[in-house]
Order: structure tokens, then C-alpha cells, then sequence
């Protein structure tokens, strides 16, 4: 079994300050891990992923992740925040093995970028 | 390159009234998957397919059918629809790739009410 944990469901950080929105798992097997961004009325966009190899992943629009797995975390930093940058994060896992094909969700973070 | 694509967009419906909710994929994807998201829950995985013919359920299957009879084609049935249905629905398909999960690829949404 599998779960993620988000912490803050809503996170307000000034124009330019840094982003940090944190994620925790549990999982039986090595993990894949995800973020995903959701606009306003839209579906989701992958940010960026974790399966194997470097621990620091780089996404689109200057996001990163760093998979820290003593810590079981993979939280979501931008150096600096931009209004653009308001959405909700969700963090999500799923196993690595085959057969493991189901994806788990954190329930959000929403994000407000005060200008 | 269209993706994923639900239809309908929006819905209302009486409570009783039954509904499909179509899902095709164009990227070849063997997996395939039905969401419901509800503020503060996150996304809650309802169905899911490995595969054409092959369904199973996920968290939250109750009040829901499914139907994978070809492989770009998902459908999610409200037989009786309830007011606890009211959501916002995505689906959402995935591939493997010499046996690692690949990231799933979102529709844009149904956003179903109930009354």
C-alpha cells in the first residue's frame, strides 16, 4: 500500500519569494514519484517526475524536486515565485515495479502568490 | 495532438438519471484510469484498465461501471446518479516502458452536477 502525505493545504508566499510545498510517502516498493499542477478549471500537467537515477529533478517553468528517501520526502521548491505560479500542486506515487500501475494522490496544495 | 479528451465538459443531472462519461486516448496507452476530485480530497481513483476487456476497481468504485472494449476507449457509468456524485471527473492513461511506469496524461474534465 501506498499513501502520500501534503503538508498545507494552501501555501501564500510573496512574488519572487521561495516556493517550498512539501510531500511525504509511504510505499512497500521503490517509489516513482510525481508532481503534477493543476490551473483553475483545467486538468493536470506533470512538473516533473522521479524514477531512477539523480535524486534532484528539474521540471518545467523552474521547478525542482529533490527524492530523499531516508527521509521519504519529495518536496517542490522554486527559488523564486511568479504570479503565474498560482495553481494547485498534488504530489503523487506509485510503485516501480511491474504491475505497479496505480497512482496515488496527496490531496493538494493550493498555492497563492501575494504580488 | 489531442491526448486525452473527455466528453461531456458539463453535465447536470437528476438524481436517478443514469450518464456515460467518454474517454479516448490517441497515444496508444495500455493503461487507463477514471478520478473524481473533490475540494480537500485530492483525486480518488474510482476504475481503473490494464488493458482492452480488462477492468478493476480502485478506491471509491461504488455507484460506478466501467467498460474498456477498445483500447483508446474508457467509459465511466452512472447507473443511478446521486447527489454524493456531484465532482469533477478525469480520466487519465499511462504506458509502460520496458516495464517502468510511465507518467499518466490527464483529460481536462467533467465537471458533473447532481440534484
Amino acid at each position: 500500500a501506498q499513501s502520500v502525505t501534503q503538508l498545507g493545504s494552501h501555501v501564500s508566499v510573496s512574488e519572487g519569494a521561495l516556493v517550498l510545498l512539501r510531500c511525504n510517502y509511504s510505499s512497500s516498493v521503490p517509489p516513482y514519484l510525481f508532481w503534477y499542477v493543476q490551473y483553475p478549471n483545467q486538468g493536470l500537467q506533470l512538473l516533473l517526475k522521479y524514477t531512477t537515477g539523480a535524486t534532484l529533478v528539474k521540471g518545467i517553468n523552474g521547478f525542482e524536486a529533490e527524492f530523499k528517501k531516508s527521509e521519504t520526502s519529495f518536496h517542490l521548491t522554486k527559488p523564486s515565485a511568479h504570479m503565474s505560479d498560482a495553481a494547485e500542486y498534488f504530489c503523487a506515487v506509485t510503485g516501480s515495479g511491474a504491475g505497479s500501475y496505480q497512482l496515488t494522490f496527496g490531496k493538494g496544495t493550493k498555492l497563492s502568490v501575494i504580488p | 495532438n489531442a491526448g486525452v479528451t473527455q466528453t461531456p465538459k458539463f453535465r447536470v443531472l437528476k438524481t436517478g438519471q443514469s450518464m456515460t462519461l467518454l474517454c479516448a486516448q490517441d497515444m496508444n496507452h495500455e493503461y487507463m484510469y477514471w478520478y473524481r476530485q473533490d475540494p480537500g480530497m485530492g483525486l480518488r481513483l474510482i476504475h481503473y484498465s490494464v488493458g482492452e476487456g480488462t477492468t478493476a476497481k480502485g478506491e471509491v468504485p461504488d455507484g460506478y461501471n466501467v467498460s474498456r472494449l477498445k483500447k483508446q476507449n474508457f467509459l465511466l457509468g452512472l447507473e443511478s446518479a446521486a447527489p454524493s456524485q456531484t465532482s469533477v471527473y478525469f480520466c487519465a492513461s499511462s504506458s509502460l516502458i520496458t516495464g517502468a511506469y510511465t507518467e499518466a496524461f490527464f483529460g481536462q474534465g467533467t465537471r458533473l452536477t447532481v440534484v
